[in-house]
């Protein structure tokens, strides 16, 4: 079946850690995005890309990296610049982006901190 | 700025009866989308329901029906004959044509319990 897998499903990053966590689609979508969820919050948007090798910033890029070399894969690095890294994070991609385009998303990764 | 908003924190609803949600949106740009997800407890985010700033009809998906008031910049989302399975949080979107990024912007959500 097609979709989106996110792994691990739990994370947990020691104090001055980077961590990376896995987005992987075989949907053939073009349009791939990371987005943050803290508790009683909606979705911020991290990061997205639209084609290979490229991406751009989202509401909430501080902290965080990402890389695009390959259409399947949209890894997301939580580096240590990032303070408060304690969150539920989604990964999702579409067709293209447009206006109706929707999203598909993985079943997300919990990361805490020791 | 693109916001959304809904403003009930959480709803209770009768097994088999309708319940509506609500969601009022913020933009000046006339070209937009609007969405609902629904998330279950195991975390992965469902769509259910899209609808076009340009659709003259309302949009419609089994249960799932939105009420689109343009002027009112309102899109809430009807379920009828809520089921168990429907008990989750609920969250509505909204992506718009300009900039040239289409990021969906979310609302804060709306836990809706449903009771046998």
């Amino acid at each position: 079946d097609g979709g989106i897998t996110q792994s691990p499903k739990y994370l947990f990053r020691k104090e001055g850690q980077n961590v990376t966590l896995s987005c992987e689609q075989n949907l053939n979508h073009d349009a791939m995005y990371w987005y943050r969820q803290d508790p009683g919050q909606g979705l911020r948007l991290i990061y997205y890309s639209q084609i290979v090798n490229d991406f751009q910033k989202g509401d909430i890029a501080e902290g965080y990296s990402v890389s695009r070399e390959k259409k399947e894969s949209f890894p997301l690095t939580v580096t240590s610049a990032q303070k408060n890294p304690t969150a539920f994070y989604l990964c999702a991609s579409s067709l293209r982006q447009g206006r109706g385009e929707k999203l598909f998303f993985g079943s997300g990764t919990q990361l805490s901190v020791l | 700025a693109q916001k959304i908003t809904q403003t009930q924190p959480g709803m209770f609803v009768q097994e088999k009866e309708a319940v509506t949600l609500d969601c009022t949106y913020d933009t000046s740009d006339p070209s937009y989308g609007l969405f609902w997800y629904k998330q279950p407890s195991s975390g992965e985010m469902i769509f259910l329901i899209y609808q076009g700033s340009y659709d003259q009809q309302n949009a419609t998906e089994g249960r799932y029906s939105l009420n689109f008031q343009k002027a009112r910049k309102s899109a809430n989302l009807v379920i009828s004959a809520s089921q168990l399975g429907d008990s989750a949080m609920y969250f509505c979107a909204m992506r718009v044509a300009g900039a040239g990024s289409y990021q969906l912007t979310f609302g804060k959500g709306t836990k809706l319990s449903v009771i046998p």
